[in-house]
């Protein structure tokens, strides 16, 4: 079955950064596009960034783009989100997903809290 | 955006009983390879989200029978036929046609 893990998630002070890992497993990691997907504590879900097959292309919400880079490593079955200039809306828990246009699997999320 | 307006924010409901919940976009989700994507996801307390349903109707592997998706276009419902315990939670729709991805706000079903 499919196994994504995230990590990385911590308490951090606004301005602060941050790198978001997950790791995949029991699927080909390289042939599928990658999305990473947040939920403010007691709020719905707001779709965040996404990279395609070989990390070529990437797509952001308006709100992330210019602090958030998505990225990826095929070579060790991982995705990333280096968040920089931390702000209090940005704590969430933040889950990566399989998938385009489609988010057929997720992972357990890891949480950021922005505070000081 | 699109903006995605599920209805109703709460759904109580009896055990065994239908349940329904209402999603529609701001736009039309017919995409130009003729694939309309919507999704339906549900999210139990403390736990991540699990896709039921892709593209409007398709049941996702190990997804009961009970649950089923429907409409095009704008309008899309996704129906319990009999509800069970487990189902309680918060049910989101996703449109996947126009970037970017957005959800609707959630419904929570609950029992009564």
């Amino acid at each position: 079955e499919v196994h994504l893990v995230e990590s990385g998630g911590v308490l951090v002070q606004p301005g602060g950064s941050l790198r978001l890992s997950c790791v995949a497993s029991k699927f080909i990691f390289g042939n599928y596009w990658m999305t990473w997907v947040r939920q403010a504590p007691g709020k719905g879900l707001e779709w965040v960034a996404n990279i395609n097959l070989d990390g070529s292309e990437k797509k952001y919400v308006d709100s992330v783009k210019g602090r958030f880079t998505i990225s990826r490593d095929n070579a060790k079955n991982s995705l990333f989100l280096q968040i920089k200039s931390l702000r209090a809306e940005d704590t969430a828990v933040y889950y990566c997903a399989r998938g385009y246009r489609w988010l057929e699997y997720w992972g357990q999320g890891t949480l950021v809290t922005v505070s000081s | 955006d699109v903006v995605m307006t599920q209805s109703p924010l709460s759904l109580p409901v009896t055990l065994g009983q239908p349940a329904s919940i209402s999603c529609r976009s701001s736009q039309s989700l017919v995409y130009s390879d003729g694939n309309t994507y919507l999704s339906w996801f549900h999210q139990r307390p403390g736990q991540s989200p699990r896709r039921l349903i892709d593209t409007v109707s398709n049941r996702d592997s190990g997804v009961p029978d009970r649950f089923s998706g429907s409409g095009s276009g704008t309008d899309f419902t996704l129906k319990i036929s009999r509800v069970e315990a487990e189902d309680v939670g918060v049910y989101y729709c996703m449109q996947g046609t126009h970037w970017p991805l957005t959800f609707g706000g959630g419904t929570k079903v609950e029992i009564k």
